[in-house]
């Protein structure tokens, strides 16, 4: 299994300014994965990153809001944008094949708290 | 929309108790994988089922996938205070694109 990072892994941020979420695995991975969890909530998957290609996003979600970038087969970032305190989540990346067989797995999320 | 319903969604027990945790769903999955996620972790891989009536055993957890790919169940025996956590079924949806589909989550408490 990979193993995968996140950065940062709790912030407290004001409400109106963004904050940029990384992913890192060590292997190439193919599939990267952004999902949203509120509190006491299961998880809600936001978008599909696929290096070289734009993200795609879910029900709900807009690229203007969470863009996220994928600029090779280790990496992704997410940003979550003009936040309010409804933004407060906890943000996890996970990453897997193309299959829909095929395990995912997660970072140790990015804890946030929008004021 | 596939969806899975899973539960109970919250369960109290003593140690030593036992306790299943199900995920039903009227479609049918390619794969259907457990979770387990403590406070401040992200979700941690339990098991990935993928063939119909798939039995999997992990020490005291026993996890099972229906015959016809629609429902699974977690079973543990003798439950301790070290298998507090939320349990987190996801389903990869048949057709092939890796996009899974998660329960609602079952909170379990073990208690001393």
């Amino acid at each position: 299994s990979a193993v995968i990072s996140q950065k940062p892994s709790r912030d407290i941020c004001q409400r109106g300014t963004s904050l940029t979420i990384q992913c890192q695995v060590d292997s190439q991975v193919t599939m990267m994965f952004w999902y949203r969890q509120q509190p006491g909530q299961s998880l809600t998957l936001i978008a599909t990153a696929n290096q070289g290609s734009e993200a795609t996003y879910e029900s709900g979600f807009v690229i203007d809001k969470f863009p996220i970038s994928r600029p090779n087969l280790t990496f992704s970032t997410l940003t979550v944008s003009n936040m309010s305190p409804e933004d407060s989540s906890i943000y996890l990346c996970s990453v897997g094949g193309t299959g829909s067989w095929e395990t995912q797995y997660f970072g140790p999320g990015t804890r946030l708290l929008v004021l | 929309t596939q969806l899975l319903e899973q539960s109970p969604q919250f369960l109290s027990i003593q140690e030593g108790e036992n306790l299943t945790v199900y995920c039903n769903s009227s479609s049918v999955f390619s794969s259907l994988q457990w979770y387990r996620q403590e406070p401040g972790e992200g979700p941690v891989l339990l098991v990935t089922v993928v063939t119909g009536g798939e039995v999997k055993k992990l020490k005291r957890l026993t996890f099972q996938f229906g015959d016809a790919r629609k429902d699974s169940s977690l079973h543990i025996t003798a439950a301790q205070p070290g298998d507090t956590g939320l349990y987190l079924c996801a389903g990869g949806p048949s057709g092939g694109y890796n996009k899974l589909i998660f329960g609602a989550g079952t909170r379990l408490a073990v208690h001393p």
